[in-house]
C-alpha cells in the first residue's frame, strides 16, 4: 500500500514571498490533515479536511494560509506572504473515517524562510 | 487550549536499559492515547495506542501504563536497542467517528548507545 506522498521535501524561500507545498492521501482515506512541527516541538493540527470539506481550521493563520482539497483527494497547503516564523516541516496525514482509525503521515516538506 | 505535556525533552540509556517517557493530559474527555516514533527526516508513525478502559497495553517490547485517575500515561521500552534511538511524541484525542484532532506532546529525544 503507497504511503502518504508530499511534495516537495525541501524548500528556501524568501520573507515576504509565497510557496505551495502538495499532499496525494492514501488511497481511499476521507480524512487529511495539515500539521506544522517547528523544530523541537510536536506537529500542531492546522486544518482537517473530511472529503473536499473543512473539518477544522481553527488554528490556521487565515490572513497568510490557506489550503484546499478538490475533489476530496489531493490537497495544497499555501503561505502568502511567508514570514521567518514560518520555518518548520509540514506535515500531511491521512485517515479512514472511523473510530480510533491510524492517521497516517507522510514524509513532511521542510521549509526555511530566510 | 488542550495540552498534553511531556517528558523527559531527552534520555540517554545503554542497550538493554527500560527508557520510559512520561505524559500528563488535562482534558478529561480524551479518550484515545496514541505514541508516536519519528525518525530524523520522517514523518511520526503510530508505535501503540490506548483506551482509558484499561491500564496497560503492552506490544512487543513497547508498554503503555495508564492512569485514569491521575491523568497521565507513559511508555515503555523493554530491552532497548539502538533501533529505538528516535523522537518519541505522546498524543492525546476524542473519539469523533474518524475526525479525531490528535494534541501532541512536546516529544522526547530518546537515544541507545551500545
Amino acid at each position: 500500500e503507497a504511503g502518504v506522498a508530499q511534495s516537495p521535501r525541501y524548500k528556501i524561500i524568501e520573507k515576504r514571498q509565497s510557496v505551495a507545498f502538495w499532499c496525494n492521501p492514501i488511497s481511499g482515506h476521507a480524512t487529511l490533515y495539515w500539521y506544522q512541527q517547528i523544530l523541537g516541538q510536536g506537529p500542531k493540527l492546522l486544518i482537517q479536511f473530511q472529503n473536499n470539506g473543512v473539518v477544522d481550521d481553527s488554528q490556521l493563520p487565515k490572513d497568510r494560509f490557506s489550503a484546499e482539497r478538490l475533489k476530496g483527494v489531493d490537497s495544497t497547503l499555501k503561505i502568502q506572504p511567508a514570514k521567518l516564523e514560518d520555518s518548520a516541516v509540514y506535515l500531511c496525514a491521512s485517515s479512514l473515517v472511523m473510530v480510533g482509525t491510524e492517521a497516517f503521515f507522510g514524509q513532511g516538506t521542510r521549509l526555511t524562510v530566510v | 487550549q488542550q495540552q498534553v505535556k511531556q517528558s523527559p525533552q531527552s534520555l540517554i540509556v545503554q542497550k538493554g536499559g527500560i527508557p520510559i517517557i512520561n505524559c500528563a493530559y488535562e482534558n478529561t474527555a480524551f479518550d484515545y492515547f496514541p505514541w508516536y516514533q519519528q525518525f530524523p527526516g520522517k514523518g511520526p508513525a503510530l508505535l501503540i495506542a490506548i483506551r482509558p478502559d484499561v491500564s496497560e497495553k503492552k506490544e512487543g517490547r513497547f508498554t503503555i501504563s495508564f492512569n485514569k485517575s491521575a491523568k497521565q500515561f507513559s511508555l515503555h521500552i523493554m530491552d532497548s536497542q539502538p533501533g529505538d534511538s528516535a523522537t518519541y511524541f505522546c498524543a492525546a484525542s476524542i473519539s469523533n467517528f474518524g475526525n479525531e484532532k490528535l494534541t501532541f506532546g512536546t516529544g522526547t529525544r530518546l537515544t541507545i548507545i551500545p
